[in-house]
């Protein structure tokens, strides 16, 4: 079974700042999907970014963008220049590509993130 | 476009009660996912509907839940009777499962507090 480990309960990044959110990961496919979802006090679940597995160029979203390292199974998200409005639950998400009962997504415990005025 | 809608958005029982919870999916999704949360186990999935169909209900913590989608634009989930370990908050998502990606958008999650 698949697993995703996000060991920083909690962070904070003086704004302008940057920083970076760990997640690691478990699986024996070679094929699959991650994604990094915020959530706010608002408590919405917000999809931040997503990464393909085959793909080798790490994804960008503005001032989101991830490290990707498929052998390490490491997925780490970088915020630059934070804002305040980046203060949320930071979560990293696993799916499987394949249809049927493998199509949940599998959530890390979340790292919280407080950005410092 | 209207996003993922769940109603009620906060809900308080008392134990024993019965307790539906809501979802209007994106119009033209055809996937409808009903996540938990709570402190102790994170987020976990109860269940996921496919073209109205229910494929995994692994997560179905026991006979007091259950889902239903009677069509593609309406999902229940029904608590009967409820605990207060069922409280959590109860999170909707859907997707367009076509093609590779077929990404989750979630609703605004529905606070359940049962006393």
């Amino acid at each position: 079974a698949q697993t995703v480990t996000q060991s920083q309960p909690e962070m904070s990044v003086q704004e302008a700042e940057t920083v970076t959110l760990s997640c690691t990961y478990d699986t024996s496919e070679s094929d699959y999907y991650l994604f990094w979802y915020k959530q706010p006090p608002s408590r919405q679940m917000i999809l931040v970014i997503r990464q393909e597995a085959y793909k080798q160029q790490n994804a960008t979203e503005n001032r989101f963008s991830v490290n990707f390292q498929k052998a390490a199974k490491s997925f780490s998200l970088k915020i630059s220049d934070s804002q305040l409005g980046d203060a949320a639950m930071y979560f990293c998400a696993y799916r499987s590509p394949y249809g049927g009962a493998t199509n949940k997504l599998i959530f890390g415990t979340g790292t919280l993130l407080a950005v410092q005025p | 476009d209207a996003g993922v809608i769940q109603s009620p958005r906060h809900e308080v029982t008392e134990m024993g009660q019965e307790v539906t919870l809501r979802c209007k999916p994106i119009s033209g999704h055809n996937s409808l996912f009903w996540y938990r949360q709570t402190m102790m186990r994170g987020l976990e999935l109860l269940i996921y509907f496919n073209n109205n169909v229910p494929i995994d209900d692994s997560g179905m913590p026991e006979d007091r839940f259950s889902a239903k989608m009677p069509n593609a634009s309406f999902s229940t989930l029904k608590i009967q009777p409820s605990e207060p370990r069922d409280s959590a908050v109860y999170f909707c998502a859907s997707s367009l499962r076509a093609g590779r990606i077929h990404e989750q958008y979630f609703g605004p999650g529905t606070r359940l507090t049962v006393t």
